[in-house]
């Protein structure tokens, strides 16, 4: 069966810090790869999305990227955090482009920037 | 840019009633799906409709799409407290990867 991993589940950053958050998809291959953002009582936004390897869409300009530097990874980063940077992040996995699939959520990574 | 727009942006209901949630979106779709968020948690997949559809039933949910209209709703019958969480619609647009975008959510909320 597919899982995702999604960690840490919280982080409290210092604003100027680095970021990294990683995801990782078991028991699927090429899924897609998703990045949402989700702030406090509000709906998700899409950050990043990635059809495969290497393949990364981004959705809003801001201070955030994203790779995939394997087939089942997807790693959201930020060189320089900031304070707007708070929030729940969502990694997500779904079937490959061309079936009616749905998405499949890890457990989200609170996010602080003090 | 968000696709999906629920209403109503919150809902509070007794146990046993019925909770109605309506969704709009933009553009044409491929499918249209619902999911539930407990606080501060990861999403769970709770029904797809595809855009050839009209209706769609699973236990004691009911989704209907008008795509004239551009408007989903979702029919959660015989509430249970255990219902109690925000709601989302998500639109897949058949755009490059499936790309599904989420509307803003409903928060229900069941009383016992």
């Amino acid at each position: 069966s597919q899982t995702i991993h999604q960690w840490p589940a919280t982080l409290v950053q210092p604003v100027g810090s680095p970021l990294s958050l990683e995801c990782t998809v078991e028991g699927t291959s090429n899924p897609n790869l998703y990045w949402y953002r989700q702030a406090a009582g509000r709906g998700l936004q899409l950050l990043f999305y990635s059809v495969g390897i290497g393949q990364i869409s981004s959705e809003v300009p801001q201070n955030l990227s994203a790779s995939r530097p394997q087939d089942r990874q997807f790693i959201l980063s930020s060189k320089k955090l900031l304070l707007s940077d708070s929030g729940f992040y969502l990694c997500a996995w779904s079937g490959e482009a061309g079936d009616d699939t749905e998405a499949f959520f890890g457990q989200g990574t609170r996010l602080t920037v003090v | 840019s968000q696709q999906g727009e629920e209403d109503p942006q919150a809902l509070s209901i007794q146990e046993g009633e019925n909770a109605t949630m309506n969704c709009s979106y933009k553009t044409s779709i491929n499918n249209l799906q619902w999911y539930r968020q407990n606080s501060g948690r990861g999403l769970v997949h709770l029904i797809l409709i595809r855009s050839n559809e009209r209706e769609k039933h699973s236990g004691r949910l009911r989704v209907t799409l008008d795509t004239s209209k551009k408007s989903s709703s979702l029919l959660i019958t015989a509430s249970r407290a255990a219902d109690t969480a925000s709601y989302f619609c998500a639109t897949d647009a058949g755009e490059y990867g499936n790309k599904l975008v989420f509307g803003a959510g409903t928060i229900l909320r069941v009383k016992s």
